[in-house]
């Protein structure tokens, strides 16, 4: 698609429920991220995957976070057994095949959000 | 831990001042760039500065890097209501690593 899609963009969920939530990259980038963001604040760094590459899994926070991604393309990231300190937003963002040299290495393209509230 | 830090945490200018935002980090960097988020929407690139430049123009922006003291400037000139957003400084320190996002200015320009 021309930009990354999230879905759904609000879900609102009782606290020990498991969500998940959909993220669909640019057409090929190679790179998509999970980002975490809490009201008034920065983004945490989730997970990243890269290619046929292992992810970087080093930013989940618990082992009730994981996500996968089918085909190289769409990304799913599940929480499961909510809790209230998981609402937040939660970005996808993807990027190009490209190296530090070159025009444009790392540059994400974000998506809207999906924001989360935990009852 | 956030690797970037913006300063000041919010800014409040009247329209047609310029603003400017601060961002300091911690690692030795490839390049650090700078977003911008409107309010409930994802972030959008802004520019991109490499380790070897050590400054850079783009339309009304202008980004200054200095990395000896790993700092970086983001300069908005002639401000409009619109550039009303959070502004976001983020690193891409050595490596194959993910971009790391300090925690945002907050700028209001006041028509």
């Amino acid at each position: 698609g021309a930009g990354v899609s999230q879905s759904p963009s609000n879900k609102v969920t009782e606290k020990g429920k498991d969500v998940e939530l959909r993220c669909d990259p640019i057409s090929g980038h190679t790179a998509l991220y999970w980002y975490r963001q809490s009201l008034g604040q920065g983004l945490e760094f989730l997970i990243y995957f890269q290619g046929n590459s292992a992810p970087d899994k080093s930013g989940l926070p618990s082992d009730r976070f994981s996500a996968e991604r089918t085909g190289g393309s769409v990304s799913t990231l599940t929480i499961q057994r909510t809790q209230q300190e998981d609402s937040a937003v939660y970005l996808c963002a993807s990027r190009n095949r490209g190296t530090d040299k070159s025009s444009g290495a790392n540059v994400l393209t974000f998506g809207a959000g999906s924001r989360l509230t935990v009852l | 831990s956030q690797q970037g830090e913006e300063d000041p945490q919010a800014l409040s200018i009247q329209e047609g001042e310029n603003a400017t935002m601060n961002c300091s980090y911690k690692t030795s960097i490839n390049n650090l760039q700078w977003y911008r988020q409107n309010s409930g929407r994802g972030l959008v690139h802004l520019i991109l500065i490499r380790s070897n430049e050590r400054e850079k123009h783009s339309g009304r922006l202008r980004v200054t890097l200095d990395t000896s003291k790993k700092s970086s400037s983001l300069l908005i000139t002639a401000s409009r209501a619109a550039d009303t957003a959070s502004y976001f400084c983020a690193t891409v320190p050595s490596g194959n690593t993910p971009l790391v996002f300090g925690k945002g200015t907050r700028l209001s320009v006041i028509a």
